[in-house]
């Protein structure tokens, strides 16, 4: 079973500005992915970044990046250059084993960006 | 890839009737998930589908709620007797390998 801790309930950002969300969780699985998803007022889940736990190197896609501490089960999301369009909840969730796909979610935070 | 499709989007239903949702996934991906989020938290797992078969349910999905996915091509989210904490947010999500893709939703009302 995964647990989820996102300690951060709203952050905000100006624009082109960078922010780092917080996340750190629990786990049983020795395999398994944690991933980021946002959510804007639409609704709709969007995968953000995701990171393989067995690789040490920080997952990047373009203007976000993670820092993945393992032993410490923390895996923040850094935004750098921070877009209006980047406003929405953020998610972290992890999952792994033979249970891909069945994710755990945390509460979420908030981001506003700030023209 | 023309993403995956939940239908209807929202539903407003009088407490006592069942309600039917529908979820289409991306046409390659054997995996099927169903999520279910109140406004202000995550989405919580209810169960997922592997091709037809329904691999696992979560201890949410009481026993008024089923899940079916024929043919392991679209599938359905029946809750009978709907009940006023049913009122969320049902997700729909579908992967070939560990992304989920996700639908956007169909949102339940029970007056």
């Amino acid at each position: 079973a995964q647990t989820v801790t996102q300690s951060q309930p709203e952050m905000s950002v100006q624009e082109a500005e960078t922010v780092t969300l917080s996340c750190t969780y629990d786990t049983s699985e020795s395999d398994y992915y944690l991933f980021w998803y946002k959510q804007p007022p639409s609704r709709q889940m969007i995968l953000v970044i995701r990171q393989e736990a067995y690789k040490q190197q920080n997952a990047t896609e373009n203007r976000f990046s993670v820092n993945f501490q393992k032993a410490a089960k923390s895996f923040s999301l850094k935004i750098s250059d921070s877009q209006l369009g980047d406003a929405a909840m953020y998610f972290c969730a992890p999952t792994g084993g033979t249970s891909y796909g069945k994710l755990t979610f945390g509460q979420g935070t908030i981001l506003t960006v700030h023209p | 890839d023309t993403g995956v499709s939940q239908d209807p989007r929202h539903k407003i239903t009088k407490r006592g009737q069942n309600v039917t949702f529908r979820c289409d996934p991306i046409s390659e991906h054997n995996r099927l998930y169903w999520y279910r989020q109140t406004l202000g938290q995550g989405p919580e797992f209810l169960t997922y589908f592997q091709n037809e078969a329904q691999l696992e349910k979560s201890r949410l999905l009481s026993d008024r709620f089923s899940a079916e996915r024929p043919k392991g091509s679209f599938s359905t989210l029946e809750i009978q007797r709907t009940e006023q904490g049913d009122s969320a947010m049902y997700l729909c999500a579908s992967s070939f390998g560990e992304k989920l893709f996700f639908g956007s939703g169909t949102q339940l009302s029970v007056l």
